[in-house]
Parts: structure tokens; C-alpha cells; sequence
């Protein structure tokens, strides 16, 4: 089954603490990216990947990273969370070429909760 | 930098009633997405307008993309329960930047029986 995966579905950390959300593909697409949803903001681009190794930023990508080693995964990188980064997140991936010429495919959300 | 707007941020409708909700642009825009998500899960891809003035339809869901290419409307008729969720437009930025999609706030969308 075609589908974008990511992993934790939930997650409660402390400030400070690094973690990685993971997101996997396995639909062959070039592009994906990362978006942080908040209540009354919509989807808000974290960053973006347009193929391995190219990774740029989006409109919100301070207190992130991100890497494209494989076609398949793009992880998020957290290295200090702060509460300020509770938030609903969301990786998506389509075919491409870039974002918006062809539909984008969600996975199911990571809600993360930094305390 | 480029605006988009969205309403109405809340709608409530009655079962079996139409509405529309809009979405505005402060820039002419090459294309626009729609998308719809559930409560409590991701956003799922609905449909893609292209050509100024183009309307698409899926059974009860009809897009229109302006004759301007700065707004669009999704109009629901005769809304079902299973409606209910929040929609999205979603467009390119203004400058070139194929990697960007900025997405609206969305409209919130409750159905009573």
C-alpha cells in the first residue's frame, strides 16, 4: 500500500531533549516536506526536500533540521525542543517535480507535547 | 510577501443545506489545491485548478478557480454528515520557489443531523 509513515504517532518530551520524528515513503517520490499544524494557522512549511541531498528551508524553520540521505526518508531533527514547538506535525511527499503541481500525500501526524 | 485568506474560518450547516467558503490571494497565482482532513486526521488531497475561470466538480463538490486567478471557492450542496472537517486551499508561492506550498488557515466545517 502506497503511504507516507511516520513515527511517534505521540510523543511527550522536556524541554531540551533531543528527538527525531521519522518519515518514510515508499512511493518513490522526490519531494517532501515537513509542516507544523497550530489551531487558527493552517499547515505551516518547516522544510522541504526537493531530492536526496537537497534540503531547503520553509516559512518556519528555526529550532529544526532536517536530512535527505535516502529517497525514501526525511527525518525531523529537534535538537532542543522548546514548548513553544508543541504542535501537531505532518511529512508529506509527492511525485514532483516541486510542490505544487502535483498532490501532496500526509502521513498520519506526530502530535508532540514539550513540557 | 503573499497573503492568503480564507472564509469563513467557521461554518456551521445545517444537514441537507449548501455553502460556499472562498479562498482569496493577495497575488495572481499560477494554480491552487484544495484539501480536506477529518477531525483527528491528515490532510487528503481533493483537487487542482489550473486555467483562469475553470470549474471542476466532484458529486456534490464544485471548485471554481477565478477568472483573475487571485481566488476560489469550493460550494458543498446538500452537505452530509460526512462533510464535516476542515478544508484547505493551498497555493504556490509568488516568486518562484517550486519547493513552497502555503496553505490557508481553512474552514472549520460542522454539520448538525
Amino acid at each position: 500500500e502506497a503511504q507516507v509513515t511516520q513515527n511517534p504517532r505521540y510523543l511527550i518530551t522536556v524541554t531540551g531533549k533531543k528527538l527525531t520524528v521519522t518519515c518514510s515513503q515508499n512511493m518513490n517520490h522526490e519531494y517532501m516536506s515537513w509542516y507544523r499544524q497550530d489551531p487558527g494557522l493552517g499547515l505551516r512549511q518547516i522544510y522541504y526536500s526537493m531530492n536526496v541531498e537537497v534540503t531547503d528551508k520553509g516559512d518556519v524553520p528555526e529550532g529544526y533540521k532536517v536530512s535527505r540521505k535516502e529517497k525514501r526518508n526525511f527525518p525531523l531533527i529537534l535538537e532542543s525542543p522548546s514548548p513553544n514547538q508543541t504542535s501537531l506535525y505532518f511529512c508529506a511527499s509527492s511525485p514532483g517535480p516541486g510542490a505544487y503541481n502535483s498532490p501532496l500525500h500526509f502521513g498520519n501526524g506526530t502530535r508532540l507535547t514539550v513540557t | 510577501g503573499q497573503q492568503v485568506m480564507q472564509i469563513p474560518q467557521y461554518q456551521h450547516v445545517q444537514e441537507g443545506e449548501d455553502f460556499t467558503t472562498y479562498c482569496n490571494s493577495s497575488t495572481t497565482l499560477s494554480n491552487i489545491q484544495w484539501y480536506k482532513q477529518r477531525p483527528g486526521g491528515h490532510p487528503v488531497f481533493l483537487i487542482q485548478l489550473v486555467k483562469s475561470g475553470e470549474v471542476k466538480k466532484q458529486k456534490r463538490l464544485t471548485f471554481q478557480f477565478g477568472e483573475a486567478k487571485k481566488n476560489s471557492s469550493l460550494h458543498i450542496t446538500a452537505t452530509q454528515t460526512t462533510d464535516v472537517g476542515t478544508y484547505f486551499c493551498a497555493v504556490p508561492p509568488a516568486t518562484d520557489s517550486w519547493g513552497k506550498l502555503q496553505f490557508g488557515a481553512g474552514t472549520q466545517v460542522v454539520v448538525t443531523p
